[in-house]
């Protein structure tokens, strides 16, 4: 079975500062990761994944990711962040099986210091 | 294009009483059916998924049940809710598990 950890419940930091959103996963077969956010009082929404090839995905929003399969890691990177990036943002797994379920981190809640 | 519906938004039930939460897909068919709780501080927990009608797999014991009667629905239930299933209920789909989830904007759900 297939698992993930969110170290961090809260991340603050100051606006225009670089932030890293840590997650670590578990899993005994080849997996696909995600990274969704939830802005405050809204639904999830998908920010960014990882399916195979290149390591490093990106968001529209200036999000990326790096998965590494040596640490298990998926870590969610913004050079930069606006006070816009705030949400809680999760980490989330699936092994390669169409039928296979989306397990779901704890969440990480970023707060945006002015 | 696909829609998720799922209702009520919010809704107040005393202890004891049945519960039914609905959540239907537009737009799509066969698709992978999600029941999540969220909680603070304890993210979203599956409670659970369905890969086709009739199909359900419960991932965690609980007083609450669910079913696919149709392609496109899937239905939370408790027979007698408990203070402890308060929390906020998000209902998912998706074309397999390597396609991202679509969520609905969740029921909030308050055991008095």
């Amino acid at each position: 079975a297939q698992s993930v950890t969110q170290l961090d419940s809260q991340v603050p930091v100051f606006e225009e500062a670089p932030v890293e959103l840590r997650c670590n996963y578990s899993s005994s077969v080849s997996v696909y990761l995600f990274w969704y956010v939830q802005y405050p009082n809204q639904g999830l929404q998908l920010l960014l994944k990882y399916l195979s090839g290149s390591t490093l995905v990106e968001s529209i929003n200036g999000f990326e990711a790096e998965f590494n399969k040596s640490q298990t890691s998926f870590h969610l990177r913004k050079p930069s962040v606006h006070i816009s990036d705030t949400a809680e943002y999760f980490c989330a797994v699936s092994a390669l099986n169409r039928d296979d379920k989306i397990i779901f981190g704890k969440g990480t809640r970023l707060h945006i210091l002015p | 294009s696909q829609t998720i519906h799922q209702w009520p938004a919010t809704l107040v039930q005393p202890v004891g009483s049945p519960l039914s939460l609905e959540c239907t897909v537009e737009g799509t068919s066969n698709p992978n059916l999600y029941w999540y709780r969220q909680a603070a501080g304890r993210g979203l927990q599956l409670l659970f998924y369905s890969v086709g009608i009739g199909q359900i797999s419960s991932e965690v014991p609980q007083n609450l049940s669910a079913s696919r009667p149709q392609d496109r629905q899937f239905i939370l239930s408790s027979k007698k809710l408990l203070l402890s299933d308060s929390g906020f209920y998000l209902c998912a789909w998706s074309r397999g598990s390597r396609m991202r989830a679509f969520f609905g904007q969740g029921t909030r759900l308050t055991v008095v």
